[in-house]
C-alpha cells in the first residue's frame, strides 16, 4: 500500500510532556498538510509544506507546536508541554501540485491523549 | 474570510430513501471543491473534486454538483454502508489552503 502513514496510531501522555509524530507522504507528492481534529469538526488546518519548505503556519498555533520536512520526504509534528486541550486526531495529508488536479489524500490519523 | 458551512448537520435516512447534503462557501478564489467520506476513527477518504460551476461527478450512488454559491452531494437509494461523515473542503486559489466544514453525519437505517 503506498497510501499516506501516520505514527503512531495512538498517543497517551501526561500534560506537560513532549510529542512527536511522523507522517509519510505518498512518494510523488511535494505538499504535506498537517490538520487537528476534535470530535464533531472539521480537519482544522495546523501548518503545510511544499518539498521542505514550510510556507504557512496556522496562526491559532502556538509556539509549542513545531514541524519539520527534512530533505521534502516525511514530516514530524512535535508538540511541547502538552496541555489537556491538545487531546485531538492529528491527521497528515499530502498533494501533488503542479497536474491540475489537487486532490489531497489523508492518513489513517494519530490519536492524542493528554491526561 | 473563506468559510465552508454544510447542512444539515446529521441527517437519518432508511435504506433506498434518496437525499442530498449541502456546502455553502464563500472563498477569496476557489481552486476547487472537495467531497471526503470519514468514517469513525479514521482518516477522510477522497470522494470527489468539482473544479467549476456547473460540474458534476457520480461515483456508485453518489453524485456531486457545484455551483456558484454552494455544493450538492446527492445520495440515490443509499444502504447501510454508507453511513459516515461527509466533509466538504475548498482550496484557495491565492493560499492554496483547504478550508472545511464540519461535516454531516449520514445513518442509513436498514
Amino acid at each position: 500500500d503506498t497510501g499516506v502513514s501516520q505514527d503512531p496510531r495512538h498517543k497517551i501522555t501526561k500534560r506537560g510532556q513532549n510529542v512527536t509524530f511522523r507522517c509519510d507522504p505518498i512518494s510523488e507528492h511535494n505538499r504535506l498538510y498537517w490538520y487537528r481534529q476534535t470530535l464533531g469538526q472539521g480537519p482544522e488546518f495546523l501548518t503545510y509544506f511544499q518539498n521542505e519548505a514550510q510556507l504557512e503556519k496556522s496562526r491559532l498555533l502556538s509556539d509549542r507546536f513545531s514541524a519539520e520536512r527534512p530533505k521534502g520526504s516525511f514530516s514530524t509534528l512535535e508538540i511541547q508541554r502538552t496541555e489537556q486541550g491538545d487531546s485531538a486526531m492529528y491527521l497528515c495529508a499530502s498533494s501533488l501540485l503542479g497536474q491540475g488536479n489537487y486532490e489531497q489524500y489523508f492518513g489513517p490519523g494519530t490519536r492524542l491523549t493528554v491526561t | 474570510e473563506d468559510q465552508v458551512t454544510q447542512s444539515p448537520e446529521a441527517l437519518r435516512l432508511q435504506e433506498g430513501e434518496s437525499s442530498s447534503l449541502n456546502c455553502s462557501y464563500t472563498v477569496s478564489g476557489l481552486r476547487g471543491l472537495f467531497w471526503y467520506r470519514q468514517d469513525p476513527g479514521k482518516g477522510p477518504e477522497f470522494l470527489f473534486t468539482l473544479y467549476s460551476a456547473g460540474e458534476e461527478k457520480e461515483k456508485e450512488r453518489l453524485k456531486a454538483t457545484l455551483t456558484k454559491k454552494e455544493s450538492f452531494l446527492h445520495i440515490t437509494a443509499p444502504k447501510p454502508e454508507d453511513s459516515a461523515t461527509y466533509l466538504c473542503a475548498v482550496l484557495n486559489s491565492g493560499t492554496y489552503k483547504y478550508i472545511f466544514g464540519t461535516g454531516t453525519r449520514l445513518k442509513v437505517l436498514a
